[in-house]
Formats: C-alpha cells, structure tokens, sequence
C-alpha cells in the first residue's frame, strides 16, 4: 500500500536553530499539507499545497514557517528560527483530490524537541 | 468558525460495541471524516459520512445526523488493538485548502 514517508523520525535542535523537516508524498497525490499535534493536544492544521503553491495556511504558519516542492517528490517544512513552543509532532499528509471524496494519508510524523 | 465536541475518554470491555459521539457547529457542512490514532503515531482514515444515516465497514460503523450536529462511529466485537483514539475531522464549506478541522479525540481504553 502507498505511504507518505517522513525523514527524520525524531529531531532535537537548540532553540534559534532552523529545521528541516523532510516529507515525500504519494507520488500521484497532488494535494499535500503539514499538520502538528503538540502532545497531549489535537491535531491541527498548518499548510495545504496544490499546484505548487499554498492554498491555505492557518494562524499558525507565520513568517517563521515555510513549505517547499523542491524537485517534485519531496516536499518540505522549515521553520527558521525554533522555539520551545514549536516542540511537536509534525505529520505531512497528502491527498489525490479534495477532502470530500479522499480521505487524506498521513506520514508516521516527525517528533520536533526544541531545547 | 466550527467548533467540535468529543468525550475525552471512554473505556470498554474487549468483545464489546462501544459508541464514541461526536457533535459540530459549523457555518456550512461538507462532510464528516472519522480517523484512528495509537499512541504516537499518524492518524488512519476510518470512515466520511456526507449523507446522514449509518454507514457500516466490517466492526466499525459511522453514524451522521447534520440536522442534529451529531455523528458517532460505532466499533463492535472489541480487541485489544482498538485501544487508540478516534479523532471527528470535519473540513469548512469554502474549503480551497482542503483543509480538515480535528476534534480533540476519544481516548479509548479497552480492557480485557
């Protein structure tokens, strides 16, 4: 069965420090989105990805977050300067057409500590 | 803005039907997604209900009323395994982002 795969597993960065977090989607899927869950708490939503370009992003994606499809299979979260509030799982998902007809495929999550 | 309720936990007995409700208040519908989440990992599609009654997909059921607000997936003959919990995900009606609002989550324990 097709996954969405996320690289690294877990990550610990110093605050300040950018991070990469790394994600290659279903290959024929053409909508992608990153999601976090800070633990304990709900998922919630981040970025969502179309047509190379953001086609929604919530209160939570500020300037400090940005998304990238640099070479057409991966797709990428970085977030620039990280805080201790930034500590959390971050799942990308990916979807081969609207919600209302695909359930989405998550990826197994990356786990952000920030110290 | 949309607003969803869940219990935060519940607990059964393995070999058990248990129901886990789900209420919304959404300024348009377009649909409900139930998904699965063990301990530390992704969430897993389970069901989307557009159209209201039950659904059934082998020992998991998914239950809408829009009119109500209300929604409940139903999981029978209990194992051990479906200790997890079951996140209501509804997406917003001018959904350009195709973007899915979570609950905050059914903790389930099932006990032997």
């Amino acid at each position: 069965e097709p996954e969405v795969t996320q690289t690294p597993s877990h990550q610990v960065t110093q605050m300040g420090q950018e991070v990469i977090l790394r994600c290659v989607p279903i290959s024929n899927h053409l909508y992608f989105y990153w999601y976090r869950q800070i633990l304990g708490q709900k998922v919630e939503f981040l970025v969502s990805f179309y047509n190379n370009e953001i086609s929604e992003k919530s209160e939570i994606f500020d300037d400090q977050f940005s998304v990238e499809r640099p070479d057409g299979s991966n797709f990428t979260l970085k977030i620039r300067s990280t805080k201790l509030e930034d500590s959390a799982m971050y799942f990308c998902a990916s979807s081969g057409g609207v919600t209302t007809n695909y359930g989405y495929t998550f990826g197994s999550g990356t786990r952000l500590t920030v110290v | 803005g949309q607003n969803i309720d869940q219990p935060t936990e519940m607990t059964a007995t393995e070999g058990a039907i248990v129901q886990i409700n789900c209420t919304y208040q959404t300024s348009g519908f377009n649909g409900l997604f139930w998904y699965q989440q063990h301990a530390g990992e992704a969430p897993t599609f389970l069901s989307y209900n557009v159209l209201d009654g039950l659904e059934e997909k082998g020992r998991f059921s998914s239950f809408l009323s829009r009119s109500k607000g209300y929604s409940y997936l139903l999981l029978k003959e209990l194992q051990m395994k479906d200790s997890a919990s079951y996140l209501c995900a509804v997406p917003p009606l001018n959904n350009a982002g195709n973007m899915l609002t979570f609950g905050g989550g059914t903790r389930l324990m099932v006990k032997p």
